[in-house]
Order: C-alpha cells, then structure tokens, then sequence
C-alpha cells in the first residue's frame, strides 16, 4: 500500500517560514491536498491540486510538490497556525485515499 | 452553508455493530461524492470509505472492508456507515466528508461522532 511520511514535528518562531514535507514514491505524480486540524475540531482543507488554495485560506499558505516529495510552506506564521497538518493523495493502483502520518507544527 | 452533521455513534461490544448517519445541507447533495474519515484518539487520519454521488462507485480501507457498509439515500440528503463486527481498533471519532468532485479532496468536514468499542 502507498505510504506517505511526514516529520512528527516542527518548530518555527513568529513570522518566520514554517515548510512540512510528504514524502512517498513518485509523489510528484499525484495530486496532493492539505489539511489543517486544532485541537477538538474537524480539518480543514488548505491546500488542494499541490498548490490550489481555497476561497478563504490566507496567501501565506502554499505548496508545490514534485520527484519523492510534497511540502507545505507557511509563511510568516502567525500564533494561529499552530496545528496538526496532513497531506493526502488518492492512490490510484489500489482505489484507496491516503494520508500523511501528521506534523504537529509548534510556534514558539 | 454547507453543513454535515454526523449522529449514531456510541459505546459497544466488540463484535457489536453500529450505524452512523450523517445529515447534509447548505448543497446539492445529489452531486457530490461522500466520504467517511477516522481518527482513533490521539492519533492520525485514515480514510475509511468513499461512495461517488450515484453510488455507482464504492471503496473502503483494507481494515474495514468486509464489515463496513457505506450507503448513501439521495432523496433524504443522507449518507450511512454500517458498521458490522466492530474491533477495539474501530474506536474513533469518525468524520463525515464532502469529496471536492476532482482529485479526491475532502472540502467539507462534519464535527464527527465518537465510536467506542469496550467491553
């Protein structure tokens, strides 16, 4: 089954640059959607189609994704963003979505 | 408003089942695919199962097919999970979520209903 990994956890000081891999074999070739979760309530879609953002989601959220790995780039963090984040991918091969293991993002 | 209100969940015995509902409004629920998402506590997210919007088309996770029943009543704006000969590990809030309609992204997300399975 296809496996997506992302680092447990990262740290970033206010208005710096936080930036969450997802790495999984040929990633580049899928389509990869982000999600951001607080604490006791549902996601919420950030990033969808590697770089799309929705009606709503600031500009400091973006995405690119190509060869083995997807990121997520935050930028100028705010004390709000501090949150779990998954990326997600539709594995074709096997009809299965997938998500990511989650990065707890910590703003210091 | 797009709204999806997930109910049904509870305590039970393994091996018991359960049916979770989940009642959509605020779109043409008709035209959407549905899927059910989980998260056991403390944990991350697993997909469970998908249905498209006709419900022509149907998939679940390895570790619930063949126990878990996704359906979907257009006329009611409702989708279920039948949940038969439930595990320990079946313990989660489960979500209730609008597929986008193009490249399988969840766009809406209900608040979810815990399920626990205890002896």
């Amino acid at each position: 089954s296809y496996v997506l990994t992302q680092p447990p956890s990262v740290s970033v000081a206010p208005g710096k640059t936080a930036r969450i891999t997802c790495g999984g074999n040929n990633i580049g070739s899928k389509s990869v959607h982000w999600y951001q979760q607080k604490p006791g309530q549902a996601p919420v879609l950030v990033i969808y189609y590697d770089s799309d953002r929705p009606s709503g989601i600031p500009e400091r959220f973006s995405g690119s994704n190509s060869g083995n790995t997807a990121t997520l780039t935050i930028s100028r963090v705010e004390a709000g963003d501090e949150a779990d984040y998954y990326c997600q991918v539709w594995d074709s091969s096997s009809d299965h979505s997938v998500f990511g293991t989650g990065t707890k993002v910590t703003v210091l | 408003e797009v709204q999806l209100v997930e109910s049904g969940g509870g305590l039970v015995q393994p091996g018991g089942s359960l049916r979770l509902s989940c009642a959509a409004s605020g779109f043409t629920f008709s035209s959407y695919s549905m899927n059910w998402v989980r998260q056991a506590p403390g944990k991350g997210l697993e997909w469970v199962s998908y249905i498209s919007s006709s419900s022509s088309t149907i998939y679940y996770a390895d570790s619930v097919k063949g126990r878990f029943t996704i359906s979907r009543d257009n006329a009611k704006n409702s989708l279920y999970l039948q949940m038969n000969s439930l595990r320990d590990e079946d313990t989660a809030v489960y979500y209730c979520a609008r597929d986008r309609n193009s490249g399988y992204a969840v766009d809406y997300w209900g608040q979810g209903t815990l399920v626990t399975v205890s002896s």
